[in-house]
């Protein structure tokens, strides 16, 4: 079975700390990917990133950066010097195989970032 | 515009009453996703469509739900004699095959009486 936990539910962080989002998977697929999607409060899911179960290279982009590790079945989320405008709830999600069908998402964290 | 485009916006209906939301995906995306999105839940999947092939309705919660999509094109949800659990936000969204890269509208939040 897929399976997709964020154990966050809500975070709160003060402008320009850097913060850190969970995600931890289940899959018995050995190829699969993983995703990060966010939902401003007032705006539609946008597309973050997707890594594949292959590289576990470390991704950066900009403030954004993200940490595959297939020893512990996460796909870490950090934002450094967080700012209000991050605010949003941000789902982690998983796809199977090559065809990537239906994707399976996380609950979703609710991050705050307060000025 | 160029993004998915979902109607109607806001729908209130009276419980067992049928309603249909549609999904008008971005042009040259093959594949549409419809998820529903309930106060507290995550992103549950309902079904999903690829080209000619045939649907994973896997998520479709139950008899009551059924979609269509039209010359792989627009996608119409259809819930017959709706509930009051019914009542959630429902996501189209579209992508290019094998991606996973969905571009979500900005949802149809069904409210049911």
């Amino acid at each position: 079975a897929q399976k997709v936990t964020q154990a966050q539910t809500e975070i709160s962080v003060v402008e320009k700390e850097d913060v850190t989002l969970d995600c931890v998977y289940e899959t018995r697929d050995t190829t699969y990917y993983l995703f990060w999607y966010k939902q401003p409060p007032s705006g539609e899911l946008v597309f973050l990133i997707r890594r594949n179960s292959f590289d576990e290279q470390n991704e950066i982009s900009g403030r954004y950066s993200w940490n595959f590790q297939k020893s512990t079945s996460s796909f870490n989320f950090t934002i450094t010097a967080s700012q209000v405008v991050d605010s949003a709830v941000y789902f982690c999600a998983l796809g199977r195989g090559s065809t990537l069908g239906r994707l399976y998402f996380g609950r979703g964290t609710q991050l705050t970032v307060w000025p | 515009g160029a993004g998915v485009s979902q109607s109607p916006s806001n729908k209130v209906t009276e419980k067992g009453k049928d309603v249909e939301l549609r999904c008008d995906p971005i042009s040259g995306h093959t594949a549409l996703y419809w998820y529903r999105q309930s106060l507290g839940q995550g992103l549950e999947f309902l079904i999903y469509f690829q080209g000619n092939s045939a649907p994973d309705k896997s998520g479709l919660p139950s008899d009551r739900f059924s979609a269509e999509r039209t010359g792989g094109s627009v996608s119409t949800l259809t819930i017959q004699r709706t509930q009051q659990e019914d009542s959630a936000v429902y996501l189209c969204a579209s992508s290019f095959p094998n991606t996973g890269e969905l571009f979500f509208g900005e949802g149809s939040r069904l409210t049911v009486l």
